[in-house]
């Protein structure tokens, strides 16, 4: 079975902070697909990144960036310089490579920045 | 080019009715998805249909809940009769299938209302 577990709910900062989103996953298959996906007021999902199990190099999208560690089993998002445009719902997700690219999501994390 | 598309985008029923959504996927994409979204259960699953075939429907609550692909470009999913606790937000994703965990693209979701 496939887990992803986002143990923050709720994060509040102030515009400029630096922030880290935690993600952190269980799954048995040795091929494997971690990803982000962010979700304004508005209500859309739209994918930020998707980062393979056997690519474990950090990105950086400008303010933004992941850290993918095997080990600890965790795929942490980072923004930098945090935007109240950036206030939405962030949902790390998981796709096994015996799940059909069934994505399995955590809870998301819900971060409001404030001007 | 264009989304993922759905209609409706709001839908609210009297409790009995039955609902139709439609979605209409990515050109090219032959991994569709459906999920519903809720405050208590987060994002889950629904159905996924690969080639226009249903791969996995373990998520759909129950016989009320149908969905068909008929062809490529269209997918519906069907509640009949709705109840209030059917009340969600559903979501339409699709993707390309393949071995490299190819992310899912969503759909601004139909918000159904069942009073």
């Amino acid at each position: 079975a496939q887990k992803v577990t986002q143990a923050q709910t709720e994060i509040s900062v102030v515009e400029k902070e630096d922030v880290t989103l935690d993600c952190v996953y269980e799954t048995r298959d040795t091929t494997y697909y971690l990803f982000w996906y962010k979700q304004p007021p508005s209500g859309e999902l739209v994918f930020l990144i998707r980062r393979n199990s056997f690519d474990e190099q950090n990105e950086i999208s400008g303010r933004y960036s992941w850290n993918f560690q095997k080990s600890t089993s965790s795929f942490n998002f980072t923004i930098t310089a945090s935007q109240v445009v950036d206030s939405a719902v962030y949902f790390c997700a998981l796709s096994g490579d015996n799940a059909g690219n069934m994505l399995t999501f955590g809870g998301g994390t819900r971060l409001m920045v404030k001007p | 080019d264009a989304g993922v598309i759905q209609s409706p985008r709001h839908e609210v029923t009297e409790m009995g009715q039955e609902v139709t959504l439609r979605c209409k996927p990515i050109s090219g994409h032959n991994s569709l998805f459906w999920y519903r979204q809720t405050m208590m259960r987060g994002l889950e699953l629904l159905i996924y249909f690969n080639n226009n075939v249903p791969i996995d429907d373990s998520g759909m609550p129950e016989d009320r809940f149908s969905a068909k692909m008929p062809n490529a470009s269209f997918s519906t999913l069907k509640i009949q009769p709705s109840e209030p606790r059917d009340s969600a937000v559903y979501f339409c994703a699709s993707s390309l299938t393949g071995g490299e965990g190819y992310e899912q693209y969503f759909g601004p979701g139909t918000r159904l209302t069942v009073t």
